[in-house]
């Protein structure tokens, strides 16, 4: 079966730099997504990755290794607002998107 | 506000009632879904409209039934819903490129919260 996995919790300092990771066994990948969700808010588009290596995007940056099976999200200069769920999801070989079950990051002062 | 409007945000239904989710783009997308987002496991998609026409269903029970007359507008109604199918329904839109392949990014409303008793 296809499965993301991705940890349920994490918990970072203001101003410290935190890593996501995400790993994949899914059949077939056409490209990895990271969205964020603040509660009660809509999931937000972060980044997409198709080809290796690493992808800034601001504070932010998001890196994918195919022959691993693994991605994760930097986030660097942590602040308060950072403090959400961060969804990893793969495009699969037909492309449907297979999600993770998200990773609820809490910053603290 | 991402371009995508959820009512209502918030909803409690009896297992007897009837009652519809709404979800209006404004983006001009050409696609849009329907998600289940339940505490702690990854999003489950329910249906997807391309063009106006299903394309996809998952195997959702008949308690759930979409319709989308135009590109902008998307429903779902309920009825006879189970206190199972208590959760965070998200409508996401999308530019879908021709044939269905390609990665689109989904743009999300912000959910209804649906409560069954």
């Amino acid at each position: 079966g296809q499965n993301i996995d991705q940890p349920t919790e994490m918990t970072a300092t203001e101003g410290a730099i935190v890593q996501i990771n995400c790993t994949y066994q899914t059949s077939g990948f056409n490209g990895l997504f990271w969205y964020q969700q603040h509660a009660g808010e809509a999931p937000t588009f972060l980044s997409y990755n198709v080809l290796d290596g690493l992808e800034e995007i601001g504070r932010f940056s998001s890196f994918l290794s195919r022959s691993k099976g693994y991605s994760y999200l930097l986030l660097k200069e942590l602040q308060m607002k950072d403090s959400a769920s961060y969804l990893c999801a793969v495009l699969d070989s037909n492309y449907q998107l297979i999600w993770g079950a998200g990773t609820k990051l809490i910053i603290k002062p | 506000e991402t371009g995508v409007t959820q009512t209502p945000r918030h909803l409690v239904m009896g297992m007897t009632n009837k009652k519809s989710l709404k979800c209006e783009q404004h983006l001009g997308h050409n696609a849009m879904y329907w998600y289940k987002q339940s505490a702690k496991k990854p999003l489950e998609l329910m249906f997807v409209y391309s063009l106006e026409e299903r394309v996809e269903n998952n195997s959702v029970p008949s308690r759930f039934s979409p319709e989308c007359p135009n590109s902008s507008h998307l429903f779902l109604h309920l009825h006879t819903l189970q206190p199972e199918d208590s959760a965070l329904y998200l409508c996401a839109s999308s530019h879908q490129t021709s044939g269905g392949s390609g990665a689109n990014v989904l743009t999300f409303g912000a959910g209804s919260r649906l409560t069954v008793l």
